[in-house]
């Protein structure tokens, strides 16, 4: 079945430091990509999406291309805030079961002053 | 801007005890879905529906029930909560098919003692 999968946490970065979250996907036909983000007790947000291959996506500073040829959908910003600090959730929604989302394991990012 | 909310924020309870998870959204969605998040797991869906009268299990199905008897409201009950109930809960609803975004309620943490 589709599976994402991305890169174990927890980031820790410096203020001003560039990041990069690597994700991975395997999915049937041609799925939507996202990224969600989820501060500290709230629920989750929709932080960029990509809706076919090579498209990218941006949002805050952070930016996905959909790359199909190595499944992946990498997200990275050039200069990350202390504010950034929070969960990223990788997420597809297949062609065959669009109404449904299916999350990668997320990864916390700490950015330190 | 009301958007999802979810009721309520935390629960403790004792096994096999029941109890329900309420989520209403006000933006005339028609799909709404329910999701554990559990640590190193990301969110799994458990029970999913494309509009009132229409529900139809996740991954992760087992031990919940859900109804969808208007367009607003999308109730998960727990029938005789287990320790592995144990988790954050999250409803999310959409307008449409998988490349639009999905909204998110701040989350139900429920503890089964």
């Amino acid at each position: 079945g589709d599976s994402v999968t991305q890169m174990e946490g927890p980031v820790t970065l410096s203020e001003e430091a560039f990041l990069t979250i690597n994700c991975t996907y395997t999915a049937t036909g041609y799925p939507s990509l996202f990224w969600y983000v989820q501060y500290p007790g709230e629920g989750l947000q929709l932080l960029l999406k990509a809706t076919k291959a090579d498209d990218k996506g941006s949002n805050k500073g952070f930016e996905a291309t959909y790359r199909k040829e190595t499944t992946s959908f990498h997200l990275e910003k050039g200069s990350v805030q202390v504010s950034d600090s929070a969960v990223y959730f990788c997420a597809l929604s297949g062609a065959d079961s669009s109404y449904k989302l299916i999350f990668g394991s997320g990864t916390r990012l700490l950015v330190r002053p | 801007n009301a958007g999802v909310t979810q009721t309520p924020k935390f629960q403790v309870l004792k096994t096999g005890q029941s109890m329900t998870l309420q989520c209403a959204q006000d933006m005339n969605h028609e799909y709404m879905s329910w999701y554990r998040q559990d640590p190193g797991m990301g969110l799994r869906l458990i029970h999913y529906s494309v509009g009132a009268g229409i529900t139809d299990q996740g991954e992760v199905p087992n031990g919940y029930n859900v109804s969808r008897s208007t367009t607003e409201d999308f109730p998960l009950r727990l029938l005789s909560a287990a320790p592995s109930q144990t988790s954050v809960y999250f409803c999310a609803s959409s307008y449409g098919v998988g490349n639009t975004e999905a909204f998110f309620g701040q989350g139900t943490r429920l503890t089964v003692v």
